[in-house]
């Protein structure tokens, strides 16, 4: 894609296990976001970690971002089956204007 | 208002006919985001706008595509002579300035039969 990938493409886990994502980026970044999708429709904002952080939290979510192999990872902590939908990250393309997203995340979380 | 809003929710096209989707986002928001989505793909960028202006086109398909803002508030892209390979749902999102997080409407499913 223009900006970058995602992996794995999809991740079946139990509840209660945690769930890793990873994005790479392309280019230069002053952040990246992390979105999640329910159902194909609307998407709703996660978190944004900036290029001069390395880690944060917001609740059982924890994103890492490693600017000098461009990539970011989104880790899910005692997942539940309502965690179960498609994850993106986005970021603005050479840190301009144009919000890019990577192709995905689907996540599926077994009762 | 109080989030995204995007209409119709749903449309059905016949081929060839053209189609207007409209975009209303947050109050107060300056940067706008259109995106297409096809059945279990990502999102495609279309095109944004900070206030009326439009600082890249370059993910409009063709020249069949096409958007415009004005007042700096509600964005209508239009889609003429609609072919099948366009029926997707197309995604806005706005942000209170670039750099910033994005808030989405709940998308227009376009269906061209």
């Amino acid at each position: 894609s223009q900006q970058g990938e995602e992996d794995p493409q999809a991740l079946s886990i139990q509840e209660g296990e945690n769930a890793t994502m990873n994005c790479s980026y392309k280019t230069s970044i002053n952040n990246l976001q992390w979105y999640r999708q329910n159902s194909g429709r609307g998407l709703v904002h996660l978190i944004l970690i900036r290029s001069n952080e390395r880690e944060k939290h917001s609740g059982r979510l924890r994103v890492t971002l490693d600017t000098s192999k461009k990539s970011s990872s989104l880790l899910i902590t005692a997942s539940r089956a309502a965690d179960t939908a498609s994850y993106f990250c986005a970021s603005f393309y050479n840190q301009g204007g144009k919000l890019i997203f990577g192709q995905g995340t689907e996540l599926s979380v077994k009762p | 208002g109080a989030g995204v809003s995007q209409s119709p929710s749903n449309k059905v096209t016949e081929k060839g006919k053209d189609v207007e989707l409209r975009c209303d986002p947050i109050s107060g928001h300056t940067a706008l985001y259109w995106y297409r989505q096809s059945l279990g793909q990502g999102l495609e960028f279309l095109i944004y706008f900070q206030g009326n202006s439009a600082p890249d086109k370059s993910g409009l398909p063709s020249d069949r595509f096409s958007a415009e803002r004005t007042g700096g508030s509600v964005s209508t892209l239009t889609i003429q002579r609609t072919q099948q390979e366009d029926s997707a749902v197309y995604l806005c999102a706005s942000s209170s300035d670039r750099d910033t997080e994005a808030f989405f409407g709940q998308g227009t499913r376009l269906t061209v039969v």
